[in-house]
């Protein structure tokens, strides 16, 4: 089966520090989507990825599709306190298969 | 709008009984999923349906059953409730590959089994 890792597992940053988490598969995927968890609530949908190479912003994050389509990396900039979180990626395979599954996640804590 | 709407919110059962998560989107999605979370452990996915009348079985199936009932719900169901079911469930949906593939999730449900 697939194998998924997420790194760094958490991370403990300062407010205005810059953030970088990846995830790389064994596998190769179609779609790469990021999420992000805020305590108690589900996930909420941050970028979509949908072409090998393909570099997208969404304000201060910034991800990008690997061009060998078995990974990818998600940036925050300029870290503020909303930015507290879990942090997942999930890969989609190609059409016709509808299983999505997601990392084990990045916690990010900001230390005042 | 409602998006996806779980019920219960919050469950405490005895090892041993059943129950049923109910969840239901408004969303016209084709594809459901069912989640359980676990400090350390990520999103694990237990079933997922691609459409009404197919179901298939995820990453952590053993102890659950489910249900696409309709286009609108998926039920998940504990037969005999173990304390290592002890989770927070969340369900999602998501339209078909080729569209726009994002997938909405609910609040969760936090499960205790003592």
């Amino acid at each position: 089966g697939q194998q998924l890792n997420q790194s760094p597992q958490s991370m403990f940053i300062q407010e205005g520090e810059d953030v970088s988490m990846n995830c790389t598969s064994s596998s190769i995927f179609n779609t790469w989507l990021w999420y992000k968890q805020d305590p108690g609530e589900g996930p909420v949908l941050l970028i979509a990825l949908y072409k090998a190479g393909e570099l997208t912003s969404n304000g201060r994050l910034t991800a990008q599709f690997g061009i060998t389509r078995k990974d990818s990396f998600l940036n925050i900039s300029a870290s503020i306190p909303s930015d507290v979180g879990i942090y997942f990626c999930a890969p989609r395979a190609n059409f016709g298969n509808e299983k999505l599954t997601f990392g084990t996640g990045t916690r990010l804590t900001i230390i005042p | 709008n409602a998006g996806v709407t779980q019920t219960p919110k919050f469950q405490v059962l005895k090892t041993g009984q059943s129950m049923t998560l109910q969840c239901a989107q408004d969303m016209n999605h084709n594809s459901m999923y069912w989640y359980r979370q676990d400090p350390g452990m990520g999103l694990r996915l237990i079933y997922y349906s691609a459409s009404e009348g197919t179901t298939d079985k995820g990453e952590v199936p053993n102890g659950y059953n489910v249900s696409r009932l309709n286009k609108r719900e998926f039920s998940l169901r504990l037969e005999s409730a173990a304390p290592s079911q002890t989770s927070v469930y969340f369900c999602a949906s998501s339209a078909r590959q080729g569209q726009n593939t994002e997938a909405f999730f609910g609040q969760g449900t936090r499960l205790t089994v003592v």
